[in-house]
């Protein structure tokens, strides 16, 4: 069965202090892993696909990496505004579900 | 571009009511999902259809529950008799198919559903 676990659940940053967020999987076979940013009574809103280890994808201070075994959410000197939940999921090798973790809280404080 | 919209946002309902979800997909997007929230946890996955096509249906999927989606379009997600454990945030999303099947999917904000 396809898992992901995602680290820490929360994290505290000050504004400028750049840090990683983790997401571990395990899947049978990887057609995407995919991040999502979800602020409070909103829907998931798409970040970035890696789809083969060593993919990486960049969007402002965000840069999503890959490799077989994981992920990981680099955010550069953040801001207030980044504040969000950030989910991982994984879509498997059959069926078309995507398979999420429970999230990274992050909170930017100025 | 207009995103994926639900209705209601909020439902509030006494146990062994019946609820009604709406779901209506990006336009161009032929595959659409059905997964549920908690709170502290990631959404999980409900049902999925391609066109007019129920395909794939989770084990959480009681026979309480149904899905349906005339001609492709819009979906319907019923809920009846509920029960108290059925509170939760319900997201519809929508995708292109792409090669692989694995375009990314695109989420609506959701109807949050409380039971008294």
């Amino acid at each position: 069965e396809d898992q992901v676990t995602q680290s820490p659940e929360a994290l505290r940053l000050q504004e400028g202090e750049s840090s990683s967020l983790n997401c571990s999987y395990t899947v049978s076979g990887l057609r995407g892993l995919f991040w999502y940013r979800q602020d409070p009574g909103k829907g998931p809103e798409f970040l970035f696909t890696l789809y083969s280890a060593g993919e990486e994808k960049e969007k402002e201070r965000l840069k999503a990496t890959l490799t077989k075994k994981e992920s990981f959410l680099h955010i550069t000197a953040p801001k207030p505004e980044d504040s969000a939940t950030y989910l991982c999921a994984v879509l498997g090798e059959y069926g078309n579900k995507l398979v999420f973790g429970a999230g990274t809280i992050l909170r930017v404080k100025s | 571009d207009t995103g994926v919209s639900q209705d209601p946002r909020h439902k509030i309902t006494k146990r062994g009511q019946n609820v009604t979800f709406r779901c209506d997909p990006i336009s161009e997007h032929n595959r659409l999902y059905w997964y549920r929230q908690t709170l502290g946890q990631g959404p999980e996955f409900l049902t999925y259809f391609q066109n007019e096509a129920q395909l794939e249906k989770s084990r959480l999927l009681s026979d309480r529950f149904s899905a349906e989606r005339p001609k492709g379009s819009f979906s319907t997600l019923e809920i009846q008799r509920t029960e108290q454990g059925d509170s939760a945030m319900y997201l519809c999303a929508s995708s292109s198919s792409g090669a692989r099947g694995n375009q990314p999917q695109h989420f609506g904000d959701g109807t949050r559903l409380s039971i008294l």
